[in-house]
Order: structure tokens, then C-alpha cells, then sequence
């Protein structure tokens, strides 16, 4: 089974800062996801890549397979920013096993 | 599109009570699948299925039951609730059994007392 890691778990920052979040998994996976989560909201999908680096607006995601890891970046972060953001990864054999999730990073944006 | 929805948004129930947690989706996604998310830990597979009349176990399967009649809904069952099946529950879909952009509904928080 594949062990995914976050870090950091909780993450305060001030308004336009420049933030990165990391994620690295134990085994090769077909895909990896970068999800974000509002307090008390539904889970919304930002990224799913499998090699290099995808940007939409102001959130990059990047992935290095040789390493096993993947880093979400927020440029010129906004309160609005504030979420948690979940990384999960799919299984090699594809998705009939689901995802596996990392536990979360807490993200909060002061203004 | 209505994407995926989920019924009833909150539950409380008392040790025993049996209920259904409803899930469709409008986009003719062959995958679904249920999750937990408790405190401190990742989402947790509960059952899934690749298609109607297909559904298959997942990490924590454990007191919980589905069926896929059509492939629009996904009904996840609770047999006999109990304090440790309190938990938020999301379901998902996704075109198919590959590695797919997931669609989550808003989620089911249910307590059990």
C-alpha cells in the first residue's frame, strides 16, 4: 500500500506570500492529485499530473517520479487561499482501488 | 450538470438505526466511490464500482454495504450504525477505472450516538 506524506501539516502565512506544499509517496503511482478542501465544504480537484508541471492561475503543481515527490505552489497567496489542500496518488494498476490520500495540509492566509 | 450530489447533507443516529447515504451523479461516470475522512487521517476507501452491477471491497469495507443498480447512483448502506462509523462521507465518480480526474459531492457528516 502506498504511504503519502504531507508537510507541512499546518501552514499560517501572511497575504502574498509565496507558498509551497509537499507531498511524497513510497511507491510508483500512475497519477497524482492535488485537491483542496473548504471548512466545512466539498473536496474539488486542482491538479491530477503524472510528469512535470501544470499552473492554473496562481497554483503550480509540480512532480518529480524518480523522487517520489510533488510540490503545490500558491503564488502571491490571497485569504481566500485558505483551505486545507490534500495530495493523493493512484494506484500503478489504475483506479479500481481508489486513491490514497495524504492526512492534509491546514492552510491559513492572514490579510 | 448537478456533478455529484449526496442526501442528507447531516445525520444523526442512534447505535443500531440502519440508513442509506444516497450518491448519484449526472456526467455517466462508470467509477464511484465511497470515503470516510475522520480527524487526523487521510480519506479511507470504503467500497467502489467500475460500472453497474459491479462493486468491490475497499480499505475499510467493514459494516457498510452498496449496490450500483444504474450507473447513475450509488446508494452506501449503514446496517447497524455504530459510534465508530462517525465520520464525514464523500463519495466520487470519475469517467473510469483509469487514473481520472475525481468529482466529489459536498459530503454526508454523520453522528452516531
Amino acid at each position: 500500500k502506498n504511504e503519502v506524506e504531507q508537510s507541512p501539516q499546518n501552514l499560517t502565512a501572511q497575504e502574498g506570500e509565496f507558498i509551497t506544499i509537499n507531498c511524497s509517496y513510497s511507491v510508483g503511482i500512475s497519477a497524482l492529485h492535488w485537491l483542496q478542501q473548504h471548512p466545512g465544504g466539498g473536496i474539488v480537484s486542482l491538479f491530477m499530473l503524472s510528469s512535470g508541471k501544470k499552473k492554473h492561475g496562481r497554483l503550480i503543481a509540480t512532480i518529480n517520479i524518480q523522487e517520489k515527490h510533488s510540490s503545490l505552489h500558491i503564488t502571491a497567496s490571497h485569504p481566500r487561499d485558505s483551505a486545507v489542500y490534500i495530495c493523493a496518488v493512484s494506484s500503478p494498476g489504475g483506479g479500481a482501488d481508489g486513491l490514497t490520500f495524504g492526512k492534509g495540509t491546514h492552510l491559513i492566509i492572514q490579510p | 450538470n448537478a456533478g455529484v450530489t449526496q442526501t442528507p447533507k447531516f445525520q444523526v443516529l442512534k447505535t443500531g438505526q440502519s440508513m442509506t447515504l444516497q450518491c448519484a451523479q449526472d456526467m455517466n461516470h462508470e467509477y464511484m466511490s465511497w470515503y470516510r475522512q475522520d480527524p487526523g487521517m487521510g480519506l479511507r476507501l470504503i467500497h467502489y464500482s467500475v460500472g453497474a452491477g459491479i462493486t468491490d471491497q475497499g480499505e475499510v469495507p467493514n459494516g457498510y454495504n452498496v449496490s450500483r443498480s444504474t450507473t447513475e447512483d450509488f446508494p452506501l448502506r449503514l446496517l447497524s450504525a455504530a459510534p465508530s462509523q462517525t465520520s464525514v462521507y464523500f463519495c466520487a465518480s470519475s469517467w473510469d477505472r483509469g487514473p481520472r480526474e475525481q468529482y466529489f459531492g459536498p459530503g454526508t457528516r454523520l453522528t452516531v450516538t
